[in-house]
């Protein structure tokens, strides 16, 4: 079946630093595949997606790469802030009649 | 235009009572999800509706645990006699089809069981 592997946390870092949180996936055929957010006491909300391979999703500063040949997603950002702080889900979706498949999220802290 | 608004935002039952959770989606949406998210944990998907259909139910426990979309009004997700380790935040989220490109999430009910 579908899953999605990423890496553990938590993740601390200084303000400024660069962010790579890493992401790879199982899946038959060419699935869609997605970051979300969730900020302390919120639901998900949707950071950046790409339908096929070799795409780049980006947004806010962050962005990951659809690497087939990898089967990976990584998610990186430049320069962190600290109202990043955060649990980042990578998900994928194999486009049909199934739901989205979650990792089990990477919590990141952001520090002045 | 609202996003998917869940009801209430926290409830507190005690052993043995029943839960009631409410998910309204997005306008225009018809595809509804319930996942569950345990402490520290990531999201579990739980059960796929569109409207008075429940199209995959693989995730809920085959037990204590029922959910309905009907034609009209929110999506409920039941839980009957609750023990304390379905304390978890439950969240629903709606797309206007079921490729999953599209999910917008509600902001959550966090269950409590004492």
């Amino acid at each position: 079946g579908n899953s999605v592997t990423q890496m553990e946390g938590p993740v601390t870092l200084s303000e400024e630093a660069f962010l790579t949180i890493n992401c790879t996936y199982t899946a038959t055929g060419y699935p869609s595949l997605f970051w979300y957010v969730q900020y302390p006491g919120e639901g998900l909300q949707l950071l950046l997606k790409a339908t096929k391979a070799d795409d780049k999703g980006s947004n806010k500063g962050f962005e990951a790469t659809y690497r087939k040949e990898t089967t990976s997603f990584h998610l990186e950002k430049g320069s962190v802030q600290v109202s990043d702080s955060a649990v980042y889900f990578c998900a994928l979706s194999d486009r049909g009649n199934t739901p989205l498949v979650f990792g089990k999220g990477t919590r990141l802290s952001v520090i002045a | 235009n609202a996003g998917v608004m869940q009801n209430p935002r926290h409830l507190v039952r005690r052993r043995g009572q029943e839960a009631r959770l409410r998910c309204s989606p997005m306008k225009g949406h018809s595809h509804v999800y319930w996942y569950r998210q345990l402490p520290e944990e990531g999201l579990k998907f739980m059960v796929y509706l569109q409207k008075e259909n429940i199209i995959d139910e693989s995730g809920m426990p085959k037990e204590r645990f029922s959910a309905e979309f009907p034609k009209e009004g929110p999506s409920i997700l039941r839980i009957q006699q609750v023990v304390r380790g379905d304390s978890a935040a439950y969240f629903c989220a709606s797309s206007p089809d079921p490729t999953g490109d599209g999910y917008t999430f509600g902001s959550g009910t966090r269950l409590t069981v004492v």
